[in-house]
């Protein structure tokens, strides 16, 4: 079946300005994660989501960073004010319900450049 | 903070086995340790996990020590096209909390012709 599905796929903004980034998880897939990484740099948590709980929100840098998630499956990761240290790519990962034996599949990311 | 331990290279000759080594000496008893591989920042893909026993899949074996604080990544015939950064992952199992999976520094894993 399709994958996590990520877009778009590369986003050039301005600084200051507000940018939405995409995820559609694996169909049936309850659980969904949003990670970044910076050039050069490891996979940095941002926030998760399962099923009906509350989100783990402690991975989020700063009040500029948000996320919801929609009917249990597209979620947003929304960023206001850009700025040139929110240059990263935005990774999205989902799994089939909770329960650390269930693999966690990542997309192939969105690719974020602030000017 | 990741809890597991790894080099951070190693090299591979092309055709032979690659061994890549993790140390997670403070896992507890409800966690998995899970592979990914990341190549040119791709998203990470997963190639194998396990708890107690030794797993194999068609990319790769898992071999896990019985006390379990340490594990090898198998790459049976390395090709050019593995080379990448493997992670080695403690994803700990908490029922309402959350799991998810804390990325070290990875074994930037180079295959040479």
């Amino acid at each position: 079946g399709a994958g996590v599905s990520q877009s778009p796929s590369n986003k050039v903004t301005e600084k200051g300005k507000d940018v939405e980034l995409r995820c559609d998880p694996i169909s049936g897939h309850t659980a969904l994660y949003w990670y970044r990484q910076s050039l050069g740099q490891g996979l940095e948590f941002l926030i998760y989501f399962q099923g009906n709980s509350a989100p783990d929100k402690s991975g989020l840098p700063s009040d500029r960073f948000s996320a919801e998630r929609t009917g249990g499956s597209v979620s947003t990761l929304t960023i206001q004010r850009t700025q040139q240290e929110d240059s990263a790519v935005y990774l999205c990962a989902s799994s089939f319900r909770q329960g650390s034996g269930n693999t966690i599949y990542f997309g192939e990311g969105s690719w974020l450049t602030v000017v | 903070d990741a809890k597991t331990t790894q080099p951070t290279s190693m090299d591979c000759a092309e055709g032979r086995a690659a061994n890549l080594p993790c140390n997670h000496s403070t896992i507890s008893g409800n966690e998995y340790v899970y592979w990914y591989r990341q190549i040119h920042s791709q998203g990470p893909q997963y190639i194998i996990h396990g708890l107690k026993n030794n797993e194999t899949n068609e990319m790769a074996s898992l071999i896990i020590t019985e006390d379990r604080k340490s594990s090898t990544l198998i790459l049976p015939h390395a090709t050019l096209r593995d080379t990448a950064v493997y992670y080695c992952i403690v994803r700990v199992g908490r029922r309402g909390g959350s799991e998810k999976l804390v990325f070290g520094k990875g074994t930037k894993l180079t295959v040479n012709p």
